[in-house]
């Protein structure tokens, strides 16, 4: 079975520019997550879906930042306009959420997305 | 609210060495708890998980109990290999289920493990 799959793998952009980091959950799984990964912040949860819907977006930095999920299948997170502080990596992640519950929770990763902003 | 603590690293070790990586934690109610390990360049692997007190995870010869009255999490392996050098990430989730707050995982800052030959 596929895992978490992210698109693109490594992005270098101008600031100013807008950046779409995509995900691909794993088949089945209704809750999503973004978090990005900095050397100073660790990883930070930016924003969870469940069944598509946003459930907390708290830890999205500003305006600049936004996320979609159109479908049980796909997310974007959407970085306009980007800037050098949001180089980082951009994790999606899936999860079964009403099993998980019970039974504990197993988040799978994806691979990140490795965004670099000059 | 939620939260996890993990010993600072880097950690460095020879081979063969025993390793241990603390992990404490705060949560309101009975939450699960993992590691996940990250080697260079690539994402977060689930290493092992418990979901409730008294529950030890294991997996690739690594070892974790849940010690509620503790509060901890730590993560032991008896002999290392260079192979393990990664980052290692305690993280918890759903501590209070009763808040509607679903299973999203809280993490430590992570440790580094270096292991040398």
């Amino acid at each position: 079975d596929a895992g978490v799959i992210q698109s693109p793998r490594h992005e270098v952009t101008e600031m100013g520019q807008e950046v779409t980091l995509r995900c691909k959950p794993i088949s089945g799984h209704n809750s999503l997550f973004w978090y990005r990964q900095t050397m100073m912040r660790g990883l930070e949860l930016l924003i969870y879906f469940n069944n598509n819907v946003p459930i907390d977006d708290s830890g999205m930095p500003e305006d600049r930042f936004s996320a979609k999920m159109p479908n049980a299948s796909f997310s974007t997170l959407k970085i306009q306009p980007s800037e050098p502080r949001d180089s980082a990596v951009y994790f999606c992640a899936s999860s079964s959420s009403l099993r998980d519950r019970v039974y504990g929770n197993t988040i799978y990763f994806g691979e990140g997305s490795w965004l670099t902003v000059v | 609210g939620d939260s996890v603590t993990q010993m600072e690293g880097p950690v460095t070790l020879s081979e063969e060495a025993f390793l241990t990586i603390n992990c404490t934690y705060t949560a309101t109610g009975y939450p699960s708890l993992f590691w996940y390990v990250q080697y260079p360049g690539e994402g977060l692997q689930l290493l092992l998980k418990a979901t409730k007190a008294d529950d030890k995870g294991s997996n690739k010869g690594f070892e974790a109990t849940y010690r509620k009255e503790t509060t901890s999490f730590h993560l032991e392996k008896g002999s290392v290999q260079v192979s393990d050098s990664a980052v290692y990430f305690c993280a918890l989730s759903g501590g209070d289920l009763f808040s509607g707050g679903y299973n999203k995982l809280i993490f430590g800052a992570g440790t580094r493990l270096a292991v040398h030959p």
